[in-house]
């Protein structure tokens, strides 16, 4: 089955720690994205990657950071530097510059931070 | 930044009436998509409108690309209690320095009364 993994589905965690969220596919995709969505809003980049070792800054890049080692894998960490980190976290990967602009969607990570 | 105005942001409806939604920017755009989240879920690509004026159906669902490019409509006809959920749209604007990145509505809440 193709498709995009994020795990764990709900993450608590004390204020004041780092956290990692991981995010995994199998699609061989070259582009991947994470999003923040809070209540009632629509969804904002975070930071987004096109190709293996390279990502850029999205919208609301401060108090996160990632990493693109593996095609496959785009893990974000929300920092202790994030101030209101609770949210419903979202990974996405498209085919990339090569191909479409459609992204597909992981099914999300909820963090609340205590 | 690039900005997508959605509405209407709520709709209540019966089930077996039909639901139109829109997307309007002040910018072209290049590509339309539209997708739907359940609850706790990640986002599911529904149509893909690549072509100005392009009319793209998938089941009881229905897309529009407009001619100015310019702006994008969502119907859904006869409703059923499953399709509630947000809708977004989002869109690739036609400048945008060869990134990927994608610009999202602030979604279309559907709520059917059965």
């Amino acid at each position: 089955d193709g498709g995009i993994t994020q795990s764990p589905k709900y993450l608590f965690r004390k204020e004041g720690q780092n956290v990692t969220l991981s995010c995994e596919q199998n699609l061989n995709h070259d582009a991947m994205y994470w999003y923040r969505q809070d209540p009632g809003q629509g969804l904002r980049l975070i930071y987004y990657s096109q190709i293996v070792n390279d990502f850029q800054k999205g919208d609301i890049a401060e108090g996160y950071s990632v990493s693109r080692e593996k095609k496959e894998s785009f893990p974000l960490t929300v920092t202790s530097a994030q101030k209101n980190p609770t949210a419903f976290y979202l990974c996405a990967s498209s085919i990339g510059s090569s191909g479409g602009n459609e992204q597909f969607f992981g099914p999300g990570t909820r963090l609340t931070v205590l | 930044g690039q900005q997508l105005n959605q509405s209407p942001q709520s709709m209540f409806i019966q089930e077996g009436e039909d639901v139109s939604m829109n997307c309007t920017s002040s910018s072209i755009f290049n590509t339309w998509l539209w997708y739907k989240q359940d609850p706790g879920e990640g986002p599911v690509l529904l149509i893909a409108l690549y072509k100005a004026g392009e009319l793209t159906s998938n089941g009881r669902l229905t897309a529009q690309f407009g001619i100015t490019r310019k702006d994008s409509f969502l119907n859904i006809s006869a409703s059923i209690p499953s399709d509630v959920g947000i809708y977004f749209c989002a869109g690739h604007p036609r400048i945008q320095g060869g990134s990927e990145k994608l610009v999202f509505g602030k979604g279309t809440k559907l709520t059917v009364n059965p």
